[in-house]
């Protein structure tokens, strides 16, 4: 079956813009999570959606936010682009049922740059 | 709050050799144990987990035991091959609360030589 899809690969964006990305899970999963990973910081939390509902959420600042749609597709959004905010950005899904939040695959990322 | 702590990499072993990467935590109570890796072009993978003290997580001939007197959860393959290259992380959920995400390691590069 698909994997989890996430697109684009790659944006380059400059400060003060604002970014979309988009994952789309595994089939039947319910639950994504989307991390940050920064040669310095490495992987960072930023936030889970289970069933449209955020269901937990990093420590990043309110110009990071995102949502889930019904047929289970997340798109996160960084708005005032910031050059500290150059990262990959991964997305990761799990069924998110019975226990089984532990995400088995993650997607290649999206490599965002911002200049 | 809760850490991962990985041996720092890259490690370049010759094929067949044994492997071992480190891991120890930090965290309250029991979390459950992951290790994750990394192929060249793809996203992470779980490779293994343990759940609770003195479970053993094993997968693609890697093995990995839940050591809760030490906080460890070292990383351990007998013979690598030259397909095993690629990074490894360590990372642990906390067992309750609502924070219930991942927390990684800084991730391990493993090279293995023909």
């Amino acid at each position: 079956k698909a994997g989890v899809t996430q697109t684009p690969r790659y944006l380059i964006k400059t400060r003060g813009q604002q970014v979309t990305l988009s994952c789309s899970p595994i089939s039947g999963h319910r639950s994504v999570s989307w991390y940050q990973q920064t040669p310095g910081q490495g992987l960072q939390f930023l936030f889970e959606y289970f069933s449209e509902t955020q269901r937990n959420k990093g420590n990043f600042p309110g110009r990071f936010s995102g949502r889930q749609f019904s047929n289970s597709r997340s798109e996160m959004n960084v708005s005032t682009l910031e050059l500290g905010d150059s990262a990959l950005y991964l997305c990761a899904s799990s069924p998110g049922t019975g226990g089984t939040y532990d995400p088995g695959f993650f997607g290649q990322g999206t490599r965002l740059t911002v200049v | 709050g809760d850490s991962v702590t990985q041996m720092e990499g890259p490690v370049t072993l010759s094929e067949e050799a044994c492997l071992t990467i480190n891991c120890t935590y930090t965290a309250t109570g029991y979390p459950s144990l992951f290790w994750y890796v990394q192929y060249p072009g793809e996203g992470l993978q779980l490779l293994l987990k343990a759940t609770k003290a003195d479970d053993k997580g094993s997968n693609k001939g890697f093995e990995a035991t839940y050591r809760k007197e030490t906080t460890s959860f070292h990383l351990e393959k007998g013979s690598v091959q030259v397909s095993d290259s690629a990074v490894y992380f360590c990372a642990l959920r906390p067992s309750s609360g609502s924070a219930r995400q991942l927390t990684f390691g800084s991730g391990t590069q493993l090279t293995v030589l023909p």
